[in-house]
């Protein structure tokens, strides 16, 4: 089973400032990689897939990064609605596996 | 529009049964693979199981196999998953997803809203 692993676990950033967040494979999934946002009471929501394709409806300040082992997601200037928790998952092997999340909170 | 409605969770005690519906509406249900992820509470996402479109293949994560069966009616656009033998560590929020594309792959685009499971005495 592959191990998804994301830091920071809790990141605090000022709205209008940039946030990265990183998430690491235990051995390389290509670009299999999708990334979550989800607020709390509320199913996840997909932002980015094959590491770095926005969904449908996601704003271009969301933007993925990178191949093989190492991600990153940033967001180029968070607005309020982006305060949640991130998750990262690798779907290139099954079983499919997620990371712990990323806590993205307002400085 | 797409829409996803998960039902059928509740308290139940360890050793006890479940069985959790989705319900499906605005798409063709019949073309998609279709997966259950659940969320322990505080806790990240894991995925469950998956069934293909003609209930041909099935898959679970190691941690439910052998408790727990997926099942589907296209007809009724309906998904089910029936648990047993349940343990406190199923514990959790029940999502049944639909991937972004009809290969199955694990891209998950169309959740529902979920349904709570708990297994406490």
């Amino acid at each position: 089973e592959i191990v998804m692993t994301q830091s920071p676990a809790t990141l605090s950033v000022s709205p209008g400032e940039r946030a990265t967040l990183s998430c690491r494979a235990s051995q390389s999934i290509s670009s299999n990689l999708a990334w979550y946002q989800q607020k709390p009471g509320q199913a996840p929501r997909l932002l980015i897939y094959g590491a770095s394709t926005r969904a449908t409806g996601i704003p271009a300040r969301f933007s993925g990064s990178g191949s093989g082992t190492e991600f990153t997601l940033t967001i180029s200037s968070l607005q309020s609605e982006d305060f949640a928790v991130y998750y990262c998952q690798q779907y290139n092997y099954w079983p499919i596996t997620f990371g712990q999340g990323t806590r993205l909170e307002i400085k | 529009q797409v829409q996803l409605v998960e039902s059928g969770g509740g308290l139940v005690k360890p050793g006890g049964s479940l069985r959790l519906s989705c319900a499906a509406s605005g798409f063709s249900f019949s073309d998609y693979y279709m997966s259950w992820i659940r969320q322990a509470p505080g806790k990240g996402l894991e995925w469950v199981s998956y069934i293909s479109g003609s209930s041909t293949y099935t898959e679970f994560a190691d941690s439910v196999k052998g408790r727990f069966t997926i099942s589907r009616d296209n007809a009724k656009k309906s998904l089910d998953l029936q648990m047993n033998s349940l343990r406190a560590e199923d514990t959790a929020v029940y999502y049944c997803a639909r991937p972004l594309d009809l290969a199955g792959s694990g891209i998950f685009d169309i959740w529902g809203q979920g349904t709570m499971v708990t297994v406490s005495s």
